[in-house]
């Protein structure tokens, strides 16, 4: 998988503004896709997750777009409040027993 | 309902000691994964344990190992520690082996070497 350097994207937002977070996977035989939040000196947390047969699926406030023909992934977070504040890692599963493959982390940083 | 838990949260340890972690996995799950997060890196998968046996594993030398318990339990030992092994190790668990689900993780565990 990728990994990330010392300096993470940013993006910055204000409160109450829409967010989008993407992530490019690299593998054409992916089919499973999960968003994490991690907050400074916590693990992962899992947002939502979504398959390939699908292109869209909405949690509360976030929704997950996937388009398989550029291999984007997206993550849209409605009405972004400061506790949204954290860096938000992409990660991808293949077909049959491989392990998660962790993306570049984009870190949100939200204005208040 | 508890969730993913480790210890323990903070350890300093030289230039060629020995460690382990431990992991206990949330409620109701049987899988444990093992990820080493260096700083401003996303985590990079280290082993996957299922019904006590390594079932998947990560471009890891052998100097890490680890064990699954009946209880589900996991340890993640380290040998021979390099200056390169200080970084967030986070535990995460999930049900039914090696398939696409979502994993729920630890905490971890900050390993710093002097």
């Amino acid at each position: 998988g990728e990994s990330v350097g010392l300096h993470l994207p940013t993006l910055s937002v204000q409160e109450g503004d829409n967010s989008i977070i993407n992530c490019a996977y690299s593998n054409s035989a992916s089919d499973y896709f999960i968003w994490y939040k991690q907050e400074s000196g916590k693990g992962p947390q899992f947002i939502i997750d979504i398959r390939s047969n699908m292109d869209k699926r909405q949690g509360q406030r976030v929704t997950v777009l996937l388009n398989k023909t550029v291999k984007h992934l997206s993550l849209q977070i409605a009405a972004t409040q400061p506790g949204d504040s954290a860096v938000y890692f992409c990660a991808e599963n293949r077909k049959g027993n491989t392990p998660l493959v962790f993306g570049k982390g984009t870190r949100l940083s939200v204005i208040a | 309902d508890a969730g993913v838990t480790q210890s323990p949260t903070h350890l300093i340890k030289t230039r060629g000691q020995q460690v382990t972690l431990r992991c206990s996995p949330k409620s109701g799950h049987d899988t444990v994964s093992w990820y080493q997060q260096a700083l401003g890196q996303g985590p990079q998968f280290i082993f996957q344990y299922y019904e006590e046996e390594e079932r998947q594993r990560g471009n890891f030398p052998d100097r890490f190992s680890g064990h699954q318990f009946p209880n589900y339990s996991s340890e993640l030992n380290v040998n021979a520690l390099l200056l390169g092994d200080s970084a967030l190790y986070l535990c995460a668990s999930s049900f039914g082996g090696p398939r696409d689900q979502p994993q729920h993780f630890g905490d971890g565990t900050r390993l710093s070497i002097l």
